[in-house]
């Protein structure tokens, strides 16, 4: 079945080590790609996307991550973690045969963040 | 003032009840999407609209409807709401894939 997968339901990291959350999707064709993120008691931020093109993405809040056609992987990752950082984390999937745009989201990871 | 409207923030209602959220914009953008959130399940959609004379159903909308009354007006309705209805609901629009949220309805239902 198509789907995206978010393996990690709760990570804890401390301040100022690094931090990877896994996403991997089932899809034939390489989907529109995205990281969505969410503070408690707020809505969803748009943290990075993907397209096409370089398969490194920049995003915003230093948050960068790497699209892998053969893992059908889109890991985010940051170099340090704040402990603003701390939230939970969607991967999102656009499937290029999905009429509508409707975005798949994976189950979420949250982080927390350790002083 | 947010892009992306949704009111009532909270609610609590009774088995039955029926509830009506809603959800107004200002981005102009045609493409409007609701989601309901469950910990553990992400986010679910529940239907959504190209334009004014265009609904969808999406993977979860039975127990749902929508009316969508204008370009940048989207309400969900819970005709006879019921307890596992009780979620953080999300109202979306996009332009060209990307979602510009809401700040979500938490609705219980008792």
């Amino acid at each position: 079945a198509q789907s995206v997968t978010q393996p990690d339901i709760h990570i804890t990291v401390s301040e100022g080590a690094s931090l990877e959350l896994r996403c991997n999707y089932s899809y034939g064709a390489t989907p529109y790609l995205f990281w969505y993120v969410q503070s408690p008691g707020q809505g969803l931020q748009l943290l990075l996307k993907y397209f096409s093109g370089d398969t490194l993405v920049q995003g915003i809040k230093g948050f960068e991550a790497e699209f892998k056609r053969s893992q059908s992987s889109f890991n985010l990752r940051k170099p340090s973690v704040h402990w603003s950082d701390a939230a939970e984390y969607f991967c999102a999937v656009v499937p290029l045969n999905n009429q509508g745009g409707k975005l798949i989201f994976g189950q979420g990871t949250e982080l927390s963040v350790k002083p | 003032d947010a892009d992306v409207t949704q009111t009532p923030r909270n609610r609590i209602t009774k088995t039955g009840k029926r509830i009506m959220l809603e959800c107004s914009q200002t981005k102009g953008h045609d493409r409007m999407y609701w989601y309901r959130q469950d910990p553990g399940l992400g986010l679910r959609l529940i239907y959504y609209s190209f334009d004014v004379k265009d609904i969808n159903k999406g993977e979860i909308s039975d127990g749902y409807s929508v009316s969508r009354q204008a370009q940048a007006k989207f309400s969900l309705s819970l005709e006879s709401a019921i307890p596992n209805q009780t979620a953080l609901y999300f109202c979306a629009t996009s332009l060209t894939g990307e979602l510009f949220f809401g700040e979500g309805s938490r609705l219980t239902v008792l």
